[in-house]
Order: C-alpha cells, then sequence, then structure tokens
C-alpha cells in the first residue's frame, strides 16, 4: 500500500498569503493519478486539482499543482476567505486508492 | 447535473448489518466505475471500495474485506454498499463517488449518509 504523508498538518496564513501544501508518497506514483480535495466543515469534499496538475471544472486559477514521482505540491495564491478547508491528497495505483491525512489551512 | 444520493444510515449494534445505497442521476451511470468513501468523526477519509462497469470486478480496502460487499445495478442507475459483521471503527460518514475517466480522481460527492456502530 502506497502510504501518503503530508506537511505540514497545519498551516496558519493570513488572506491574501501564499499557500503551500506538500504531499509525500512512500513509493512511486504516477503522476496521472494523483489528486488533491477540498473539504470545508460539514460538506463533501470537492475534487481540486487531478493528474497532479490539472484543474477540476470551476476551479479557480489560483489553484496550482505540480510534482511527479513520490513529491507533489498544491499551491493556492492569494488566498481567500473561502480557501481556508482541509485539503487531501489522493493517489490510485493497483487497483486500490488512498489518501493522505490533510493539511488544514487555517485563519492566522 | 451530477447527483448522488446516499441513503440508508443508521445506528445499529456491533455485529450488526446495514445497507447503504446510493441512486445516481444526471450522468450515464453504466460508463463510470463508482467508489465508496468513508470519514470517521474528526478524522481524514479513507476509500472503501470500487466497482467497476458491469459489476464483475470489485477491490476493497484490506479492512472492509470479508465483511463489506458493493454491488450495482446499472438499471436502476445505483450502487449499494452491504456491511455485515459491523464494527466500533467502522463508525463514519459514507460517501458514493463517481470515479473520473481520465484519472481516477473522486470528481462527484454525495451529500454522505452516517453509520453509527454502537451498543
Amino acid at each position: 500500500e502506497t502510504v501518503l504523508t503530508q506537511s505540514p498538518d497545519t498551516l496558519s496564513l493570513s488572506p491574501g498569503e501564499r499557500a503551500t501544501l506538500s504531499c509525500r508518497a512512500s513509493q512511486y506514483v504516477d503522476s496521472n493519478y494523483l489528486a488533491w480535495y477540498q473539504q470545508k466543515r460539514g460538506q463533501a469534499p470537492r475534487l481540486l486539482i487531478y493528474g497532479a496538475s490539472s484543474r477540476a471544472t470551476g476551479i479557480p486559477d489560483r489553484f496550482s499543482g505540480s510534482g511527479s514521482g513520490t513529491d507533489f505540491t498544491l499551491a493556492i495564491s492569494g488566498l481567500e476567505p473561502e480557501d481556508f478547508a482541509v485539503y487531501y491528497c489522493q493517489q490510485y495505483g493497483s487497483s486500490h486508492w488512498t489518501f493522505g491525512q490533510g493539511t488544514k489551512v487555517e485563519i492566522k | 447535473d451530477v447527483q448522488l444520493v446516499e441513503s440508508g444510515g443508521g445506528l445499529v449494534q456491533p455485529g450488526g448489518s446495514l445497507r447503504l445505497s446510493c441512486a445516481a442521476s444526471g450522468f450515464t451511470f453504466s460508463s463510470y466505475w463508482m467508489s465508496w468513501v468513508r470519514q470517521a468523526p474528526g478524522k481524514g477519509l479513507e476509500w472503501v471500495a470500487n466497482i467497476i462497469l458491469d459489476g464483475t470486478e470489485k477491490y476493497y480496502v484490506d479492512s472492509v474485506k470479508g465483511r463489506i460487499t458493493m454491488s450495482r445495478d446499472n438499471a436502476k442507475n445505483s450502487v449499494y454498499l452491504h456491511m455485515n459483521s459491523l464494527r466500533a471503527e467502522d463508525t463514519a460518514v459514507y460517501y458514493c463517488v463517481r470515479v473520473q475517466w481520465v484519472s481516477n480522481g473522486f470528481d462527484y460527492w454525495g451529500q454522505g449518509t452516517m453509520v453509527t456502530v454502537s451498543s
């Protein structure tokens, strides 16, 4: 099983600042199968990024994904009030999916 | 619009059974893999099960193998999660999700249904 470790666990930032979230895999991940999700309190998660760097439908361009192999990054340029939430990375491989433990982006 | 609506959650005793249902609409259901994802209270996301287009292949996270099975009925645009021998650690919100063609990401989620396993 591929374990995904996200860092940091919590990121405290102010609106307008840039957020950089990391996702490290215990083994190689095909970048075609690396995704990022946003979850707000009391809501279902929402797909943000798929294929490591492609934005899902309706996702603003302040969200960007990058990386390959075992190291992936989600960046949010210019945090808006609605961006404070929990973010999860996810990978697919060998007919199974795993999620990272999540990074909470909170208002400083 | 794509919609996924789960039902069937509730309170069940340890060792008991429950069947969750997910009704899909707004897309060609038989053309998509479907999965279930769960989230224990205050915890992260865990993929539980996946089923391919015609239902002939299913995959499960190790912690539920032998206790939980997934099925689908393409005529009814529905997927199901049959849960047996339930344990306290199965307590979670269960989400029905659609698997995206291109990336195998989960592009649509239901609102979730709560399952509580407690005596």
